[in-house]
């Protein structure tokens, strides 16, 4: 079946750049997600990508999708405290009735 | 988030008492989730709707049963509680499927004595 992973921490510097990655095994996959979960709220789209695309850019968020390695990457330019978080990687099908699935997640912790 | 609510926030309950857990939505939405969260688990699906009184369960949905009468509300009930359903439930609602992503409510953190 469908399978998402996710390294499981990181940690980074205020102000250096951060990549989270993500592999997937449905080759089929249509939409892939990036949600960012703050401690004790529920998860927040960040972006989505289609799979047509390679790249999408959103002021520090750059998404890269490398669909022949079935590779999905969040970068955060300039990482602020503010982005400590989980990120949560999930990709969906265009069949059906579309339920992604969700990596474990991805607690990023930033030191000042 | 705007537009969805979960109730209630927090609730200690017994083993074997019956629960529900509401989600309230003003957005109108289509699809409706429930999704359970657990450490080293990350989000399991545990039933989904996609119409007034059409459901379907989702890999983890023993335990659990759901009902929606009206498009705004979606109910997760568990019969007969468990220890091992404390956790953190988390609505989800989505427009004409999920392509453009969820909106998620608050969660409800669930803990079974």
């Amino acid at each position: 079946g469908e399978d998402v992973e996710q390294s499981l921490f990181l940690s980074v510097r205020e102000g250096d750049s951060s990549v989270i990655n993500c592999t997937y095994t449905d080759s089929s996959s249509t939409y892939l997600y990036w949600y960012k979960q703050e401690p004790g709220a529920g998860l927040q789209l960040l972006t989505y990508i289609f799979s047509n695309m390679d790249m999408k850019q959103d002021q520090r968020l750059t998404v890269l999708l490398n669909k022949k390695d079935k590779h999905l990457s969040l970068r955060i330019a300039d990482t602020q405290t503010g982005d400590s978080a989980i990120y949560f990687c999930a990709e969906s099908t265009s069949g059906g009735s579309y339920i992604p699935t969700f990596g474990r997640g991805t607690s990023l912790i930033v030191h000042p | 988030d705007a537009g969805i609510t979960q109730s209630p926030r927090h609730k200690v309950t017994e083993t074997g008492t019956p629960v529900t857990l509401r989600c309230h939505q003003t957005e109108n939405h289509r699809y409706m989730y429930w999704y359970r969260q657990d450490p080293g688990h990350g989000l399991r699906l545990i039933h989904y709707s996609y119409g007034v009184k059409d459901t379907d369960k989702g890999e983890v949905s023993d335990g659990y049963s759901v009902s929606r009468s009206k498009t705004e509300d979606f109910l997760l009930t568990l019969e007969s509680a468990t220890s091992s359903q404390t956790s953190v439930y988390f609505c989800a609602i989505s427009g004409t499927g999920s392509n453009y992503g969820y909106t998620f409510g608050s969660g409800t953190r669930l803990t079974v004595v």
